[in-house]
């Protein structure tokens, strides 16, 4: 079976960009997680949804990142504009259900210049 | 309101050891999910083990198992027989049943093997 799968691994933006980041979540899986990961704050949510409604929204993220589901099986992650700031690897996630465990993709590091 | 703490930031131990990391837990749901996993310094991150709250007994994986204390509210990994290759970063994350909110993480224990 697929894992979860990212794409770009890596992407590379001007300050004031829009950029989109792409993940496929595992087949059948009814919960998709996006997550910014950073030496300094660790793991944060930015976005959980489950069978494609939206769920939670992590309340500092709001302002210019938007996660979409387009599909079950396909979600994106917008960010406009996009700061230095946002430089992190960014992660998507999937779990069967709520009990469940996590598979995590491999992840999206975005550098902002 | 949902918080897990890991308060060892590294742990050093020699190879073939056992190691312990700790983390705790808030919660005001009376069932709830813990989950371990690790991510190596390729970046990957991988399940490892998890312990459901209505279960006394602890788990265990291979040479993964918890140390489960529910009056404690805490929630220890420990590896036995250690390898090079666990060398790594390990989170701690717990979700509530009853909630619809994303499980929460802790800031994670880095362990650093040594031959």
């Amino acid at each position: 079976d697929a894992g979860v799968t990212q794409t770009p691994r890596h992407e590379v933006a001007e300050k004031g960009q829009t950029i989109i980041l792409k993940c496929e979540p595992v087949s059948g899986h009814n919960d998709l997680f996006w997550y910014r990961q950073t030496k300094i704050q660790g793991l944060e949510l930015l976005s959980y949804f489950r069978s494609k409604s939206l769920m939670e929204d992590g309340g500092a993220f709001k302002d210019r990142f938007k996660a979409e589901m387009l599909n079950s099986s396909f979600s994106t992650l917008k960010i406009q504009p996009t700061e230095p700031k946002d430089s992190a690897v960014y992660l998507c996630a999937s779990s069967l259900s709520g009990f469940a465990e996590q598979f995590f993709g491999p992840g999206t590091r975005l550098t902002v210049l | 309101a949902q918080k897990v703490t890991q308060t060892q930031t590294s742990i050093s131990v020699m190879e073939k050891t056992t190691v312990t990391m700790d983390c705790v837990y808030e919660t005001r749901d009376s069932s709830y999910f813990l989950f371990w996993y690790k991510q190596t310094a390729s970046g990957e991150i991988v399940f490892l083990i998890r312990q459901d709250s209505y279960k006394k007994e602890n788990a265990t994986e291979g040479h993964y198992s918890l140390n489960f204390q529910k009056p404690k509210s805490s929630i220890g990994l420990i590896i036995t027989a250690t390898q090079i290759e666990d060398s790594a970063v390990y989170f701690c994350a717990m979700r509530e049943r009853n909630n619809n909110n994303a499980p929460r993480f802790g800031a994670g224990t880095k362990l650093s093997v040594k031959p």
